[in-house]
């Protein structure tokens, strides 16, 4: 089965920019994770999908972080505004049977 | 509430020498315990991990992990490095059957160096 797609793969932009991250997961998996990893820090949390439908996002700086899947596929994470902080690797995941499988994630520099 | 601590951010070992990574965990629950490798520019690959049955638990690439209750381990060991093991480990927890086991919580990974 084909594997977590994540684009772009790197994108670089200046503060207060804004940036729109893709997912689409391995077909058929109801549950979506995006995660942030900072340099040098493991991945966070930032928000869980379970089909089209949020089941967590208490770790989503929501004043400037948006995410969504509308077809309860494919999501979306957007960044708006960026600060310096935001630098990091998105990544997208999705689990079966208690592993989660990665995208190689999409890496952010806010300059 | 969970969590992983890893001791030792950088590890250097010879080629053919023991690999050691140590990783301790918190759970208020019984957890599954996860370890994780990321190559350079790459995703996270899951290397092994325990769910409770098997406390000795073999993965890939000659890895292998045992869960500590007594001591709220669960450290990743290979027996002889290779150059090919140079990358960022990552032990992880989620809450198991009883709280969700999606829910994985790393920690701050250790990256393992493999001098020749």
């Amino acid at each position: 089965e084909a594997g977590v797609a994540q684009s772009p793969r790197y994108k670089i932009i200046e503060k207060r920019q804004s940036v729109a991250f893709w997912c689409n997961p391995i077909s058929g998996h109801a549950t979506l994770y995006w995660y942030q990893q900072i340099l040098g820090q493991g991945p966070k949390l930032l928000i869980q999908f379970q089909n089209n439908g949020v089941v967590d996002d208490s770790q989503l700086p929501k004043d400037r972080f948006s995410a969504e899947r509308l077809k309860g596929v494919d999501s979306t994470l957007k960044i708006q505004p960026a600060k310096l902080e935001d630098s990091a690797v998105y990544l997208c995941a999705s689990p079966n049977t208690g592993e989660l499988f990665f995208g190689e994630g999409s890496r952010l520099t806010v300059l | 509430a969970q969590s992983v601590t890893q001791l030792g951010s950088h590890v250097s070992v010879s080629e053919g020498a023991l690999v050691l990574l140590r990783c301790n965990y918190s759970s208020s629950v019984p957890p599954y315990l996860f370890w994780y490798v990321q190559y350079p520019n790459q995703g996270l690959q899951l290397l092994l991990k325990y769910t409770s049955a098997a406390t000795l638990v073999k993965g890939i690439n000659g890895f292998e992990a045992e869960f500590k209750k007594s001591e709220t381990s669960f450290h990743l060991t290979k027996p002889s490095a290779h150059m090919s093991d140079a990358a960022e480990y990552f032990c992880a927890v989620s809450p198991g059957r009883s709280g969700g086991y999606q829910k994985v919580t790393f920690g701050i990974g250790t990256k393992l160096q493999v001098i020749p």
